[in-house]
């Protein structure tokens, strides 16, 4: 199947600094992709979609300004945590489609978990 | 997109098979329901998604009642590898993202 991947797969960073997080798609172009944020013994949320070639549109409640996201091509999207906090301690996954997902699988990335001291 | 209501926990033996519930009443005739994985810090993995008919593929099988408003996920033979969180998800037609609710914690006890 279709390949999503993520890195850095974990990162620590100081409180104040900024984490880039980068979502690829190894064997298929990505029309899309989605990030999601999962605590602790918690679900996936998703945070924001994002469109190649356009403004991400975000989840209800999600700080556009803090998590910067980019698609600038077919096959990579970026999530930047700005200024990150320890609240911003979290696991992101992001997951991509193709412009033939209307009824098929969506496919995950690995995850990439960042903890902010 | 409809909600769906998932046990938060199950337990099944090794090598038995792991029935796993969903209810989805207020589903609307073009929403599928799709299945999904995730084992301890990894990310979701597909399993499989229907409409109506009932699925199977090499992971499991998909069980949609008639008026489809549940339906149940067959491990048919589990293994310990397949302890993990499994996420029912009801999706519109044409619509991409998918929405997690709190899925059922399935453990496969040796």
């Amino acid at each position: 199947g279709a390949v999503v991947s993520q890195h850095p797969s974990r990162v620590i960073c100081k409180s104040g600094t900024s984490v880039k997080i980068e979502c690829r798609s190894l064997d298929f172009q990505a029309t899309t992709m989605f990030w999601y944020r999962q605590f602790p013994k918690q679900s996936l949320m998703l945070m924001a979609t994002s469109n190649e070639g356009s403004k991400a549109t975000y989840e209800q409640g999600v700080e556009k300004d803090k998590f910067l996201i980019n698609h600038a091509s077919l096959t990579l999207s970026t999530l930047t945590v700005t200024s990150a906090h320890p609240e911003d301690s979290s696991f992101y996954i992001c997951s991509a489609s193709n412009s033939r997902f209307d009824t098929g699988e969506l496919f995950f990335g690995e995850g990439s978990r960042l903890t902010v001291l | 997109d409809a909600k769906t209501t998932q046990p938060p926990s199950m337990d099944c033996a090794e090598g038995r098979a792991a029935n796993l519930p969903c209810n989805h009443s207020t589903i609307s005739g073009n929403e599928y329901v799709y299945w999904y994985r995730q084992i301890h810090s990894q990310g979701p993995q597909y399993i499989i998604h229907g409409l109506k008919n009932n699925e199977t593929n090499e992971m499991a099988s998909l069980i949609i009642t008639e008026d489809r408003k549940s339906s149940t996920l067959i491990l048919p033979h589990a293994t310990l590898r397949d302890t993990a969180v499994y996420y029912c998800i009801v999706r519109v037609e044409g619509a991409q993202k998918l929405v997690f609710g709190q899925g059922t914690r399935l453990t496969i006890n040796p």
